[in-house]
């Protein structure tokens, strides 16, 4: 079973840069895609961006509130996945969770999640 | 994209009740559909994937059914632990996006 562990989040003004990673032990890393999500305070869940595995490329995909001001990368060598943050808004204020799909399940669903760390976006 | 519409957004209900949460998708996404349970504070946890897929280490009181545009969760003999808030994801085509959650509370 996958673990893993989210850092890098804390408070940072509008407009700084700001990267989270995502720390993995666990199987193959570099065979499955991992997904970032978050959770403003009261709201429910928000897909942020995905990072498929090496075979697909590594390539990826961001949701639209966030396109351009975020990247997704990943070091399978260290096991890490990262997500960027650039021109932090005060709405970017949010738990935010990393999340692994299975290498023997059919692809699109999260089945371990790190614990959450907390951005918070203010002046 | 797709929007994920989930019913009722929440529900009271005493432990050993049966509860069933609905999520319809805005267009057919086949089976391409996953179950979440979240506590506060706490990550989501996956409980049914392909809309009808126990997760390994999931009771057996959890099952999902559905295809196309209408699914449910069922949550039959609840017990303590199930009172949480439960999401529904589509994993068909990006962006993901999530039903907007059902609060099972103790009646």
């Amino acid at each position: 079973e996958a673990q893993l562990v989210e850092s890098g989040g804390g408070l940072a003004q509008p407009g700084r840069s700001l990267r989270l990673s995502c720390t993995a032990s666990t199987f193959n890393f570099g065979d499955v895609a991992m997904g970032w999500f978050r959770q403003a305070p009261g709201k429910g869940l928000e897909w942020v961006g995905f990072i498929r595995g090496k075979r697909y490329g590594g390539t990826t995909e961001y949701a639209a509130s966030v396109k351009g001001r975020v990247t997704v990368s990943r070091d399978d060598s260290k096991s890490i996945a990262y997500l960027h943050i650039d021109n932090l808004r005060t709405e970017d204020t949010a738990l935010y969770f990393c999340a692994s799909q299975s290498p023997i399940a059919p692809p699109g669903f999260f089945h371990y999640w790190g614990q959450g760390t907390q951005v918070t976006v203010s002046s | 994209d797709i929007q994920m519409t989930q019913s009722p957004s929440s529900v009271s209900a005493s432990v050993g009740d049966t509860v069933t949460i609905t999520c319809r998708a805005s267009q057919g996404i086949s089976g391409f559909l996953a179950w979440y349970q979240q506590k506060p504070g706490k990550a989501p946890k996956l409980l049914i994937y392909a809309a009808s897929t126990l997760e390994s280490g999931v009771p057996s009181r959890f099952s999902g059914s559905g295809s196309g545009t209408d699914f449910a969760l069922t949550i039959s003999s609840l017990q303590p632990q199930d009172f949480a808030t439960y999401y529904c994801q589509q994993a068909h085509s990006f962006p993901l996006t999530f039903g907007g959650g059902t609060k099972v509370e103790i009646k």
